[in-house]
């Protein structure tokens, strides 16, 4: 079976614009999270989804949303791009989105300029 | 709130080393824990999991005991190999509103042949 995976693998954009990062569940999971990973530190929760539904936000400002598609696929959005926002940007999939093992995509690598 | 601390890298070892990570958190409850291992420029990999106090997690070589008395969870492996070259997180989660996973800052490792 397939793992997750993210599209696309590499974005370099400048700041100010926007951005729309994609995620696809391994197969049967209903849950997507999204994590930001700066260079040299682990990855910081932005949002977890269950079934649709926003289950859980992280610390991270209005700029960053997300949404997930009844296929539960999940799109993460970015606007108004800051220099800070260069990160490694990982999704994880999971059955049902509680305490079992969340299984990580290889990431989508962002670089603002 | 939630925290997880991992010794500070990089750490160093030839072929065929004792290999200890020393990781110790801080939540309330009781919490699942993980050993993640992310190789460069990749996502991360579920390396060990446990779920409950005195499980010990396995795979591959490597091992960790859930030790709710010292709040720790330190990886170990008998014998490294130059391909166990990466950097490893340790990571927590735990029944909330959302279940995000909290990480360590990761420790980096290096085995030289």
């Amino acid at each position: 079976d397939a793992g997750v995976t993210q599209s696309p693998t590499h974005l370099i954009k400048t700041r100010g614009q926007h951005v729309t990062l994609r995620c696809s569940p391994i197969s049967g999971h209903k849950s997507v999270s999204w994590y930001q990973q700066v260079l040299g530190q682990g990855p910081q929760f932005i949002f977890q989804y269950y079934e649709k539904e926003e289950r859980g936000r992280g610390n991270f400002p209005d700029r960053f949303s997300a949404r997930q598609f009844p296929n539960y696929s999940s799109e993460l959005n970015v606007n108004a791009l800051l220099l800070g926002d260069s990160a490694l940007y990982l999704c994880a999939s999971s059955l049902q989105g509680g305490l079992e093992t969340q299984y990580f995509g290889p990431g989508t690598r962002l670089l603002v300029l | 709130g939630d925290s997880v601390t991992q010794m500070e890298g990089p750490v160093t070892l030839s072929e065929e080393a004792f290999l200890t990570i020393n990781c110790t958190y801080t939540a309330t409850g009781y919490p699942s824990l993980f050993w993640y291992v992310q190789y460069p420029g990749e996502g991360l990999q579920l390396l060990l999991k446990a779920t409950k106090a005195d499980d010990k997690g396995s795979n591959k070589g490597f091992e960790a005991t859930y030790r709710k008395e010292t709040t720790s969870f330190h990886l170990e492996k008998g014998s490294v190999q130059v391909s166990d070259s990466a950097v490893y997180f340790c990571a927590l989660i735990r029944m909330d509103s959302s279940y995000k996973l909290i990480f360590g800052s990761g420790t980096r490792l290096l085995v030289r042949p």
